[in-house]
């Protein structure tokens, strides 16, 4: 089966731009998670979703980031306008709710806002 | 909150020795604990839970660790060091019944010949 797939691996931008990233869960799961990667904070949970429904967004940095699950198959994080103090990498995991604690994750998406 | 605490940021040992690496968790309640890898480039990948069962617990890759709620520990360990466990570790908590996972900082394993 294949994993979790994130988009675009690498992604660099100018401040201001827009960046959008993109998650594909693994097929069965109900749960997806957005965290972000940086070496001064660590791993970050941003937003978690069940069944499609935003749960949690406390660890949204602030409004210029927005994140959506239209369905089951596709999540996507969006910044904008985005600033070098959002260059990090940004994972998306998937489980099974009832499965508590036993996420899979992407390969990541390197972000650099210059 | 939960949380926890990882105890240095770098471990390094030679091939074919003992790997121990620290984790802490603060709370009131056990809670559920986890350990994840993660090689270079990649994602975070499971490495064992603890989950009320055993205090034991076995992994992947020939790591355990064992649960010791007088000490609110949950170390990782594994008798002989590879050159390919080279990577970064991070404990994680989570509470009963939730999905969310909290990460501690990592500790990164460099293995020597």
């Amino acid at each position: 089966d294949a994993g979790v797939i994130q988009s675009p691996r690498h992604e660099v931008t100018e401040m201001g731009q827009e960046v959008t990233l993109r998650c594909k869960p693994i097929s069965g799961h109900n749960s997806l998670f957005w965290y972000r990667q940086t070496m001064m904070r660590g791993l970050e949970l941003l937003i978690y979703f069940n069944n499609n429904v935003p749960i949690d967004d406390s660890g949204m940095p602030e409004d210029r980031f927005s994140a959506k699950m239209p369905n089951a198959s596709f999540s996507t994080l969006k910044i904008q306008p985005s600033e070098p103090r959002d260059s990090a990498v940004y994972f998306c995991a998937s489980s099974r709710t009832e499965v508590t604690g036993e996420l899979f994750f992407g390969e990541g998406s390197r972000l650099t806002v210059l | 909150a939960q949380s926890v605490t990882q105890l240095g940021s770098h471990v390094s040992v030679s091939e074919g020795a003992l790997v121990l690496l620290r984790c802490n968790y603060s709370s009131s309640v056990p809670p559920y604990l986890f350990w994840y890898v993660q090689y270079p480039n990649q994602g975070l990948q499971l490495l064992l839970k603890y989950t009320s069962a055993a205090t034991l617990v076995k992994g992947i890759n020939g790591f355990e660790a064992e649960f010791k709620k007088s000490e609110t520990s949950f170390h990782l360990t594994k008798p002989s060091a590879h050159m390919s466990d080279a990577a970064e570790y991070f404990c994680a908590v989570s509470d009963v019944g939730y999905s969310t996972l909290t990460f501690g900082k990592g500790t990164m394993l460099l293995v020597s010949p």
